[in-house]
């Protein structure tokens, strides 16, 4: 069975602090995996998409590496921000004849002034 | 440019009725996609549209949900009588088929959603 675990389930960091976010998932033959942060009441909002053949994407203050062998993803967020808080999501994708797409059930991440 | 719009943004209705849910991709993208996030649960995918092909309706709930893509633009998601467990907030997202690359290979943008209460 197909399964995304995210650890922590949440989080909370002072200011400054570099964090890192935990994404597992049980199959490894994945098409490509998504981070995405929600704010409360809120869609989503796409943060780094990596496809199965690349190791890791960075947007600023932001990396995220995948290791398809160990079936892990990590989003590592640096000099964390109050603006930074929010829901904190791992999609991967399958394709399998068609698309499949599963979600995480996410890290909610509170940074403190 | 416009992002994914999404139509009503609340929705409340009683149990037994149907809903129509609508959803404005960005213009060029022709993959489509509808996720629902129930109360404290995770995202799940519903469907997906990539321009004429037949969707992957992998992930609908049950037969009570249906979605047509009309002109390979908007998108309307119908879920016809309507239970108390259909409540949740519903996300339509779209991506660009980049020439070359396969498809599912772009990233998905997502709409603000539709939050549904059945009473």
């Amino acid at each position: 069975k197909q399964e995304v675990t995210q650890i922590p389930a949440a989080l909370s960091v002072p200011e400054g602090e570099n964090l890192v976010l935990n994404c597992s998932f049980t199959d490894s033959a994945i098409y490509n995996l998504q981070w995405f942060r929600q704010d409360p009441g809120k869609g989503l909002t796409s943060l780094l998409l990596i496809q199965s053949s690349q190791r890791e994407q960075t947007s600023g203050r932001l990396n995220a590496s995948l290791d398809k062998s160990s079936g892990r993803s990590t989003l590592y967020i640096a000099a964390s921000q109050p603006g930074d808080s929010a829901t904190y999501l791992c999609a991967v994708r399958y394709y399998t004849g068609g698309f499949k797409t599963i979600f995480g059930a996410g890290t909610r991440l509170f940074v403190k002034a | 440019g416009a992002g994914v719009s999404q139509s009503p943004s609340n929705k409340v209705t009683e149990k037994g009725k149907d809903v129509e849910l609508r959803c404005d991709p960005i213009s060029g993208h022709t993959a489509l996609y509808w996720y629902r996030q129930s109360l404290g649960q995770g995202l799940e995918f519903l469907i997906y549209f990539q321009g004429n092909s037949a969707p992957d309706k992998s992930g609908l709930p049950s037969d009570r949900f249906s979605a047509e893509r009309t002109g390979g633009s908007v998108s309307t998601l119908t879920i016809q009588r309507t239970q108390q467990e259909d409540s949740a907030v519903y996300l339509c997202a779209s991506s660009l088929r980049t020439s070359g690359r396969p498809l599912g290979y772009n990233e998905q943008f997502f709409g603000p959603g539709t939050r549904l209460t059945v009473l």
